[in-house]
């Protein structure tokens, strides 16, 4: 399953399939991208990060993509697990403290 | 080992009141934000603290907002006069050290109800 942009908040997909959550990003001068998951009711739990100099990281069944040029990230989840089932947001920041987060996308994973 | 705290994890007050909110942050972590959740979107930088640095207040919605962290670590955001739409959940992270490529930790939050 696959989420476009900011317009789709929300993704259903069929446990075991892979999941892609998309995000569109608006400063270019971003350096630092990270990808939280949020449990209801729960703080936002970091996932994976990844830093401009870079387009491709891989985590534990996670892997961000980045490009630049269009100002687009990605979370991809392989083999999606009951467990994924959160909201996921994309946060960027511009070397200061501050990130700005995306408005998240709604992971539902179906038995 | 211990990750950010905050207390109450609920918090129900009438319009008016004045309320505290709390962050333990992660020990050892010099940097520590607040940030206000409204329902169903992400999350809106309130405040920043760094070590013994001037706090960055620039997210603070109104001058009825106020943050404190003493001794450098315990942080408290104190609403005076409530009012419903401050209603959201409130989320305090820290980070180990100061800087835009640092990791931030985010504690469960305070779900804050203004009738």
């Amino acid at each position: 399953g696959e989420s476009v942009g900011l317009h789709l908040p929300t993704l259903s997909v069929q446990e075991g399939d892979n999941s892609i959550i998309n995000c569109a990003y608006s400063n270019s001068a971003s350096d630092y991208f990270i990808w939280y998951k949020q449990e209801s009711g729960k703080g936002p739990q970091f996932i994976i990060d990844i830093r401009s100099n870079m387009d491709k990281r891989q985590g534990q069944r996670v892997t961000v993509l980045l490009n630049k040029t269009v100002k687009h990230l990605s979370l991809q989840i392989a083999a999606t697990q009951p467990g994924d089932s959160a909201v996921y947001f994309c946060a960027e920041n511009t070397n200061d403290y501050k990130l700005s987060f995306g408005a998240g996308t709604t992971v539902t994973v179906r038995a | 080992g211990a990750g950010v705290s905050q207390s109450p994890s609920n918090k129900v007050t009438e319009k008016g009141k004045d309320v505290e909110l709390r962050c333990d942050p992660i020990s050892g972590h010099t940097a520590l934000y607040w940030y206000r959740q409204s329902l169903g979107q992400g999350l809106e930088f309130l405040i920043y603290f760094q070590g013994n640095s001037a706090p960055d207040k620039s997210g603070l919605p109104s001058d009825r907002f106020s943050a404190e962290r003493t001794g450098g670590s315990v942080s408290t955001l104190t609403i005076q006069r409530t009012q419903q739409e401050d209603s959201a959940v409130y989320l305090c992270a820290s980070s180990l050290n100061a800087g835009g490529q640092e990791t931030q930790y985010f504690g469960p939050g305070t779900r804050l109800l203004v009738l």
